[in-house]
């Protein structure tokens, strides 16, 4: 079965600290996105890749990085984690053209402290 | 405007009933549109794709598509409890993928 695996389903972290999240697809896909969601904003694109070492900013990039080094691998980073970051986060992946849809992940809640 | 507009709800429909979920979209040259449906505390997940005008069936759900009023609808008949979750619609223009914010859905037994 194709997957999406994000490392960690839920994590608390102290206001400061540098966060990483880690998402893996075995799907060999190109495209990779970080998204966070939150209750009545719906789903905002913060960063993503159409290949390896590449990046891209979505909508709302400040205050986190990516890094991806490995095609299957794409990872998000909250470089000094804030209470506004507390969120659940979602990595997804598709292949591209315009027939694909995505592939999401199981998700992350950080939650801030 | 955004991109992709969904009534937020809540939508509630008795077990066995059919489920309305509509969605209209602003991109004219949007490709391919697809329906993820959300259970609470989990992650999207995809149930149905179409790409042509009409409709499309796969099991319960059905998908219609008219692109001349860029509308995108999803029926659900027979409407179960295990249904009641929140369906999100999503479009890709081949440059961008656009999701709506949800509607929710409840399935009252």
């Amino acid at each position: 079965d194709v997957k999406v695996t994000q490392s960690s389903r839920y994590l608390v972290k102290r206001t400061g600290e540098k966060v990483f999240l880690e998402c893996v697809q075995d799907m060999d896909h190109e495209n990779m996105f970080w998204y966070r969601q939150d209750p009545g904003l719906g789903l905002r694109l913060i960063y993503f890749s159409y290949d390896v070492k590449m990046k891209e900013k979505g909508d709302i990039p400040e205050g986190y990085s990516v890094s991806r080094e490995k095609k299957e691998r794409f990872s998000l980073i909250l470089e000094s984690a804030s209470t506004n970051q507390t969120s659940m986060y979602l990595c997804a992946s598709n292949t591209p053209g315009r027939y694909y849809g995505y592939t999401f992940g199981s998700g992350t809640r950080l939650t801030v402290v | 405007q955004k991109e992709v507009e969904q009534n937020s709800g809540p939508l509630s429909v008795p077990e066995g009933a059919i489920a309305s979920l509509n969605c209209t979209y602003s991109d004219r040259v949007s490709q391919s549109f697809f329906w993820y449906r959300q259970y609470s505390g989990k992650s999207p997940e995809l149930i149905m794709s179409i790409y042509s005008n009409g409709d499309k069936e796969d099991g319960r759900f059905t998908a219609q598509l008219n692109k001349a009023s860029q509308y995108v609808s999803l029926l659900i008949r027979d409407s179960q409890p295990s249904d009641s979750a929140t369906y999100l619609c999503a479009v890709n223009t081949g440059n961008q993928f656009y999701f709506g914010t949800g509607t929710s859905l409840t399935v009252i037994p």
